[in-house]
């Protein structure tokens, strides 16, 4: 089966930045995405990696290793309304979608 | 686009009683995911169609629950007869494949609570 591991919560200061990582198990897959819930909203997308490397969208970044099956979310120049929840998945070579449970960002002023 | 539409956005019911949920996909949009969220589960796939065919029902829970896509425009979510642990919030989300290009938007979601 599959699965995915994320810390649950994670601290930062405005302005900084902060790495959000995700393990995961899978027998395979195409492609790992980002996803951000804010309280009381619905998952967003962020971000799609099919490739190793790392795809750069604003102040967000993610980044894949196949080998090491490994990805992480990178957020640059923090500000307030980035406090959300964030999701990693994979999408199995069925087209399945499996979430990570999530990590709480929390940003202190 | 108006994005996927979902219906009704907050349910509150009776044990036992019939629940449905709505849900209609970004136009052009091929694949369709159930989804349930609480605080004790995270985010869990129920089902997901391709074309309007359940591709993977793993993840429903029970007999109690089932879940339709007659046309490309429209699905629906099922609980009969509901129970309080079904309290949760339901989200509906459509894709599409874009070459190596993959994004799934999600609905404003359905929150139910079931007394």
């Amino acid at each position: 089966g599959q699965s995915l591991e994320q810390p649950s919560e994670v601290t930062a200061v405005e302005g900084a930045i902060v790495q959000i990582n995700c393990t995961y198990q899978t027998s395979g897959f195409y492609g790992l995405s980002w996803y951000q819930q804010h309280d009381g909203g619905a998952p967003t997308f962020l971000s799609y990696n099919a490739l190793d490397g790392l795809e750069e969208t604003g102040r967000f970044s993610s980044f894949l290793s196949r080998s090491d099956s490994y990805g992480y979310l990178l957020l640059q120049e923090l500000q307030m309304k980035d406090s959300a929840s964030y999701f990693c998945a994979v999408r199995d070579l069925n087209d399945k979608i499996i979430f990570g449970k999530g990590t709480r960002l929390h940003i202190l002023p | 686009d108006a994005g996927v539409i979902q219906s009704p956005r907050h349910e509150v019911t009776e044990m036992g009683q019939e629940v449905t949920l709505r849900c209609k996909p970004i136009s052009g949009h091929d694949y369709l995911f159930w989804y349930r969220q609480t605080m004790m589960r995270g985010l869990e796939l129920l089902i997901y169609f391709n074309n309007n065919v359940p591709i993977d029902d793993s993840g429903m829970p029970e007999d109690r629950f089932s879940a339709k896509m007659p046309n490309a425009s429209f699905s629906t979510l099922k609980i009969q007869p509901s129970e309080p642990r079904d309290s949760a919030v339901y989200f509906c989300a459509s894709s599409r494949r874009l070459g190596t290009k993959y994004e799934q938007y999600f609905g404003p979601g359905t929150r139910l609570t079931v007394t």
